[in-house]
This record gives structure tokens, sequence and C-alpha cells, in this order.
């Protein structure tokens, strides 16, 4: 049974560029949900889809913004990148709620 | 609102036991345990849903005391692979599907 995919694992953008991270969940998964991981921080929730619906969604600006398809693939995408959002993105698929979560490897993103 | 872990960092020696609390001000539905080693993803461990509930996982147990909206993770008999950080995830009654973590408790086993 194959894992939670992300993709691309690394990602180096420029400050006011926009970028945009996938995630594959495992199959039979409906659920995702995206974490932006720093070292100060941790884990920080930033929103979670079910069939395609956002559920739920962290305290993060409109800059951070996501969506799910039908397949249960998601994406999040951040525009105008700041410094500060230099983080690990993880996302994590579970097959009901709650329920165990399976993350992925994650997206390691630097902003320069 | 974030839950609090404690300790911040442990070390132990192998055999050892160790105790990691989770504690928060909100009440809450469950309470989720993941232990992330370095450079790796996160690993679920457990999850607890009723008060006073204990789960195992091996020679790892939790608890959740649903009154005081605490959990503590019990890790007995440690050895050299529990090595990690270990954090705790809370759901609130009536936040459903929004999983808030701690930021962490690092445990070092050494031989």
């Amino acid at each position: 049974k194959a894992g939670v995919t992300q993709t691309p694992r690394y990602l180096i953008k420029t400050r006011g560029q926009q970028v945009t991270l996938s995630c594959s969940p495992i199959s039979g998964h409906r659920s995702v949900s995206w974490y932006q991981q720093t070292p100060g921080q941790g884990l920080q929730f930033l929103f979670e889809y079910f069939s395609e619906t956002q559920r739920n969604k962290g305290n993060f600006p409109g800059r951070f913004s996501g969506r799910q398809f039908s397949n249960s693939r998601s994406e999040m995408n951040v525009s105008t990148l700041e410094l500060g959002d230099s983080a690990l993105y993880l996302c994590a698929s579970s097959y009901a709620d709650p329920a165990e979560a399976f993350f992925g490897q994650g997206t390691r993103l630097t902003v320069v | 609102q974030q839950p609090v872990q404690s300790p911040q960092a442990v070390i132990l020696r192998e055999g050892e036991d160790a105790v990691i609390n989770c504690s928060s001000s909100k009440a809450l539905y469950s309470v989720h345990w993941y232990r992330q080693k370095h450079g790796e993803a996160p690993v679920f461990l457990m999850i607890l849903l009723k008060g006073g509930e204990q789960k195992g996982h091996e020679k790892i147990s939790a608890s959740f005391n649903e009154k005081k909206q605490q959990s503590s993770l019990y890790l007995t008999a440690s050895q050299l692979s529990y090595s990690g950080t270990y954090f705790c995830g809370t759901e609130e009654r009536g936040s459903n599907y929004k999983l808030t973590f701690g930021k962490g408790t690092l445990l070092t086993v050494n031989p």
C-alpha cells in the first residue's frame, strides 16, 4: 500500500513569488490535512479537506489556500511568499475522524 | 489553543521510564500522540477518546483525564528506538477535524 506522497520534496523560492505544493493521500483516504512545521512553533494546522470541502482551517493569513480534487489529491498554495514562510509543509491523510493520520515526508520550502 | 507539553526535553538511559504530559485549557474531544524521528515524518502512536481511558502500544501507554483536559504518555523500559520528538495533538469539542499540536517533547535514550 503506497504511503502519502508529497511533491516536490524541496523548493527554493524568492520573496513575493507564489508556490503550489501537492499531496497524494493513501488510496481510500478522503481526509487530507496540511501542517506547517518550524523549529520554534512545532506543527501548526493549516486546513483540512474532506470530499473536496474545507471543513476547518487554522490561523494563517489568506495567502495560504488549498483545495482538494475529486480523487482526494490536495494542493496548497502560498502567494506573495515571505521569509517567514520557510518551513517544512506536511500533509496527512486519514480514513475517518478521529483516526490515525498518515503523514507524508513533507515539502521543505525555503524563501530567500 | 495550542496544548502545553512537559517536559520540553528528557534524557534517559536504556531501560528507564519516562512520562510526557499534555495539557489543554479547552474541553477536548480526543488526544492523539505521534513520534517524529529526525528527518522523518511523524508516526501515529495512539488516540484517546474517553476520559480515564488508557491505550497501549507495546511498552508505550497513555491516559486521558477528560475532566482535567490532560493526557500523559508513559514509556516503560525505554529502548534506543524510542528516541525522537513526541507530539500530542488535541481535538477540541466543537472544533472537529482540526488537530492542534503541542510544541513537542524531545526524548533521547542513551545506551
